[in-house]
């Protein structure tokens, strides 16, 4: 299976700041990387498809980047409703594969 | 619009078979996958297995001894049963669309408690 390391585990940031979380995988899945915002209770939110498009009715705020087998999201000017658990998710092969999650908190 | 929504049982003993059911509106589920993730405290989110439009199944190895997922299209409904469940097992399990562009859409969630 592709294992997806996800980094950091939590980052606490500023309203108004820029964060970045990164994926990498461990092995070649092109761009079939997707992120997902969680808040309590929620059902994951599709953020970002194939690596750096922006699903429907997200925030310009974010985007999404590939640098070889490292995959990122950054948020510019952070928001309170930006503070949640994100997770990156592969799906170039079965199985699909989960970051562990990033939890973005107000420092 | 495009709605899933999982219902189950909530509280599980050990050993028992779980069974959850997904009902889904807004599209037909002979056109669809249908995707099955649980989030456990132990694993985080983990996927466990999908039924293809055409009605064929694949599983994680993780849970294919104990896994069988199947659907009744008059219903719109997709159902999971796993069975000798253990205390891991606890957890939030979700249904989501799709292949091509998959987990756009997910439901709830429904929340599955594993004690005696």
């Amino acid at each position: 299976d592709i294992q997806m390391t996800q980094s950091p585990s939590s980052l606490p940031a500023s309203l108004g700041d820029r964060v970045t979380i990164t994926c990498r995988a461990s092995q070649d899945i092109g761009n079939y990387l997707r992120w997902f915002q969680q808040k309590p209770g929620k059902s994951p939110r599709l953020m970002i498809y194939g690596a750096t498009n922006l699903a429907a009715g997200v925030p310009s705020r974010f985007s999404g980047s590939r640098s070889g087998s490292d995959y990122s999201l950054t948020i510019n000017s952070l928001e309170s409703e930006d503070m949640a658990i994100y997770y990156c998710l592969q799906h170039n092969e079965y199985p699909p594969t989960f970051g562990s999650g990033t939890k973005l908190e107000i420092k | 619009q495009v709605q899933l929504k999982e219902t189950g049982p909530g509280l599980v003993q050990p050993t028992q078979t779980l069974s959850i059911t997904c009902t889904v509106s807004g599209f037909s589920l002979t056109s669809y996958y249908m995707q099955w993730v649980r989030q456990t405290p132990g694993k985080g989110l983990e996927w466990m297995g999908f039924i293809r439009s055409g009605g064929s199944t694949e599983y994680n190895s993780e849970f294919k001894s104990r896994l069988s997922i199947s659907r009744d299209t008059s219903k719109n409904q997709v159902f999971l049963k796993m069975n000798s469940l253990k205390t891991e097992d606890t957890g939030v399990y979700y249904c989501a669309r799709g292949h091509n562009n998959p987990f756009a859409y997910w439901g709830q969630g429904t929340l599955v408690t594993v004690s005696s």
